[in-house]
């Protein structure tokens, strides 16, 4: 079955840490997207990718980092400097990066931080 | 700057009973229009897109919103709710220019009861 993966589920991080995200795709779709999302509030984008070794930021890039090394697979690194970091990541994957195109999520990953 | 409003945090409704789920938006340019719906703890799932044509747009589950340009709305309506959809839903646009953002809503609570 054709999907999007996201690894771990939930994930729990002391203070300081720097944590990755796993998003791997087998879709074969060119465009890749980390959102963040808080209780009562809507998807806000963090990184996002049209195509491989190419990456953009998003509204809240401020202490996240992002590789594109490969189509399938689009990591997100959580960085000691995300100040308030405990959320729900989701990832997602659209054909081309169109404003027409639909986005196909991934079940997302709950970060914790203790 | 673009905004989606979805005034109803949460919705209560009794099972095999009709809904309806508003979302407003503001923009200065022309936009497309999507409904997703979010099961617990998962990722976010397409339930209907207005691209153009007909403004009376179906879609999974038997949902379906129309388009009202004049009142910048888009309103998702079911005419016999499920326990079954009890989920959270988004209302998103995104900008019939370059641009390849979208733009969601804080969401709405479906909450059916038996």
């Amino acid at each position: 079955d054709g999907g999007i993966t996201q690894s771990p589920k939930y994930l729990f991080r002391k203070e300081g840490q720097n944590v990755t995200l796993s998003c791997e795709q087998n879709l074969n779709h060119d465009a890749m997207y980390w959102y963040r999302q808080d209780p009562g509030q809507g998807l806000r984008l963090i990184y996002y990718s049209q195509i491989v070794n190419d990456f953009q930021k998003g509204d809240i890039a401020e202490g996240y980092s992002v590789s594109r090394e490969k189509k399938e697979s689009f990591p997100l690194t959580v960085t000691s400097a995300q100040k308030n970091p405990t959320a729900f990541y989701l990832c997602a994957s659209s054909i081309y990066i169109t404003s027409t195109d639909t986005q196909y999520f991934g079940p997302g990953t709950r970060l914790t931080v203790l | 700057a673009q905004s989606v409003t979805q005034l109803d945090s949460q919705v209560p409704v009794f099972e095999e009973a009709p809904v309806e789920l508003r979302c407003n938006y503001s923009s200065s340019v022309s936009v497309y229009l999507f409904w997703y719906v979010q099961y617990p703890n998962q990722g976010l799932q397409l339930l209907l897109k207005y691209l153009s044509g007909s403004t009376l747009v179906k879609g999974i589950n038997g949902f379906e919103a129309e388009f009202n340009k004049s009142q910048t709305s888009f309103h998702l309506r079911k005419p016999s709710v499920h326990i079954s959809d009890t989920a959270e839903y988004f209302c998103a646009v995104s900008l019939m220019d370059s641009s390849y953002k979208l733009i969601f809503g804080s969401g709405t609570r479906l909450l059916v009861r038996p």
